[in-house]
C-alpha cells in the first residue's frame, strides 16, 4: 500500500502523559500536514511542512505540541502533558510538489487519541 | 476557526435520488475542494475546482462554484448506499493550508 500511513491507529493515555504519533507520507510528497478532528467537526489545521521545514503553525498548536519532520520524509507529532481536551482524531496528509498538483491532499487513516 | 460552512448539516435520501450539498465561505480562494469521510476513517479527495472555473464533473459528481456569492455546491447523482458518509468542502487561499468546513452528513437509504 503506497498511501499515507499513521501509527498508532488508536492511543489511550492518562492525563499528564506524553504521546507521540507518526506519519509516513506518500513517497516523493514533499508537503505534509497535520490536522485535528473532533467529533462532528471538520479537520482543523495544525501545522504544515515543506520537506523538513515547518512553514506554518496554527494557534491551536500550543506549547505542549511539537511536530518534526527531520529528514523530510516521515513526521512525528508529540503532545506533552496530555489533557482531556486533546482527545481527538489526529490526521496526517501529504501532497506532491506544487509543480505537480495544487494542494490536493492525501489523508492517512488517522490516530484516535483518548485521554482519560 | 473553520471558515467553510456546509448546508445542510445532515441529509437523508433514498437510493437513486440526487443529493445536493452546499458550502459557503468568507474569504477569497484559489481553489475549493470536496472530500468524503466514512465514519471514523480518513478523508478521501473527491474533486477540486479552481477559482476561475464555474463547474466541474467527475463521474456522478458535479461541483459548481460561484465566487461572487462565495459558495459552492456538490451534487451526487443517482446516489448509492455506499455514498453514505460525511462530505466536507475545503477552501484554499494559497498552496499550503486548507481550511475545512463543518461537513454534511449524508445517509443514503437502500
Amino acid at each position: 500500500d503506497t498511501g499515507v500511513s499513521q501509527d498508532p491507529r488508536h492511543k489511550i493515555t492518562k492525563r499528564g502523559q506524553n504521546v507521540t504519533f507518526r506519519c509516513d507520507p506518500i513517497s516523493e510528497h514533499n508537503r505534509l500536514y497535520w490536522y485535528r478532528q473532533t467529533l462532528g467537526q471538520g479537520p482543523e489545521f495544525l501545522t504544515y511542512f515543506q520537506n523538513e521545514a515547518q512553514l506554518e503553525k496554527s494557534r491551536l498548536l500550543s506549547d505542549r505540541f511539537s511536530a518534526e519532520r527531520p529528514k523530510g520524509s516521515f513526521s512525528t507529532l508529540e503532545i506533552q502533558r496530555t489533557e482531556q481536551g486533546d482527545s481527538a482524531m489526529y490526521l496526517c496528509a501529504s501532497s506532491p510538489p506544487e509543480r505537480v498538483a495544487y494542494n490536493e491532499q492525501f489523508f492517512g487513516p488517522g490516530t484516535r487519541l483518548t485521554v482519560l | 476557526s473553520q471558515q467553510g460552512e456546509e448546508d445542510p448539516q445532515a441529509l437523508s435520501i433514498q437510493e437513486g435520488e440526487n443529493a445536493t450539498m452546499n458550502c459557503s465561505y468568507k474569504t477569497s480562494i484559489n481553489n475549493l475542494q470536496w472530500y468524503r469521510q466514512n465514519s471514523g476513517r480518513g478523508l478521501v479527495h473527491l474533486i477540486l475546482i479552481r477559482s476561475n472555473e464555474r463547474e466541474k464533473h467527475s463521474g456522478r459528481l458535479r461541483v459548481t462554484l460561484d465566487t461572487s456569492k462565495k459558495s459552492s455546491s456538490l451534487l451526487i447523482t443517482a446516489s448509492r448506499a455506499a455514498d453514505t458518509a460525511s462530505y466536507f468542502c475545503a477552501r484554499s487561499g494559497g498552496y499550503q493550508k486548507v481550511t475545512f468546513g463543518t461537513g454534511t452528513k449524508l445517509q443514503v437509504i437502500p
